[in-house]
């Protein structure tokens, strides 16, 4: 079971901009660097953003990434259809073992 | 171009063995972790592990600890994910991924090797 939190489902429009939340704690976001990754349909995850808001080379400026506190949030500007996907969250947590955590996914649906 | 290249996809019975692989290129695989993500069927990303393959420090989930085994032989580049006996809930897809840092992320992921396990 996941302890980092997201919204099942998000949508928007061509054009808007969608934001996606992810709620840990203290031993995970609140100590640790956030990294997001895009899953497109029927295909391997891949690493989107790094270091809270870093983004790997190739991967476009409308994806940023935030952290505050025990939160984080990836935004998403100028949505597009092939921005359809399903975004993931993920954080060391260093409670009684150090293991690396996913949040619980979130489905971008592009209307 | 650095590649993470799975074994291809397995059916297997309860209660049998397995081992799968995953072989680096294009970068010195002793000096990236190599971890293992689990997806089960229409479900979300769950880490396994990971492993230096540079000095062999393995690390577990709790979830997966004692459940799975993480290796890596450096000189063929390639870490191995194995389990000893089967379930029907060891049925996914499992990911590889290349971890860069001390505290890694994951910068490159492997096709993915589907296992079945099913009676």
């Amino acid at each position: 079971q996941s302890v980092l939190t997201q919204p099942p489902s998000a949508s928007g429009t061509p054009g808007q901009r969608v934001t996606i939340s992810c709620s840990g704690s203290s031993s995970n976001i609140g100590s640790n660097t956030v990294n997001w990754y895009q899953q497109l349909p029927g295909t391997a995850p891949k690493l989107l953003i790094y270091s809270n808001n870093q983004r790997p080379s190739g991967v476009p400026d409308r994806f940023s990434g935030s952290k505050s506190g025990t939160s984080a949030s990836l935004a998403i500007s100028g949505l597009q259809s092939e921005d359809e996907a399903d975004y993931y969250c993920a954080a060391w947590d260093d409670s009684l073992n150090v293991y690396y955590v996913f949040g619980t996914g979130t489905k971008v649906t592009v209307l | 171009e650095v590649q993470l290249v799975q074994s291809g996809a397995e059916v297997k019975k309860p209660g049998e063995s397995l081992k799968i692989s995953c072989k680096g290129s294009g970068y010195s695989f002793t000096s990236y972790w190599i971890g293992w993500v689990r997806q089960m069927p229409g479900k979300g990303l769950e880490w396994m592990g990971i492993i230096y393959p540079g000095d062999s420090d393995t690390r577990y989930s709790p979830s997966f600890q004692g459940q799975v085994t993480i290796s890596a032989d450096k000189s063929i580049s390639t870490a191995y994910l194995q389990w000893s006996s089967l379930k029907a809930s060891d049925t996914a897809m499992y990911y590889c991924v290349r971890g860069d840092g001390d505290s890694p992320f994951f910068d490159y992921w492997g096709q993915g090797t589907l296992v079945t396990v099913s009676s």
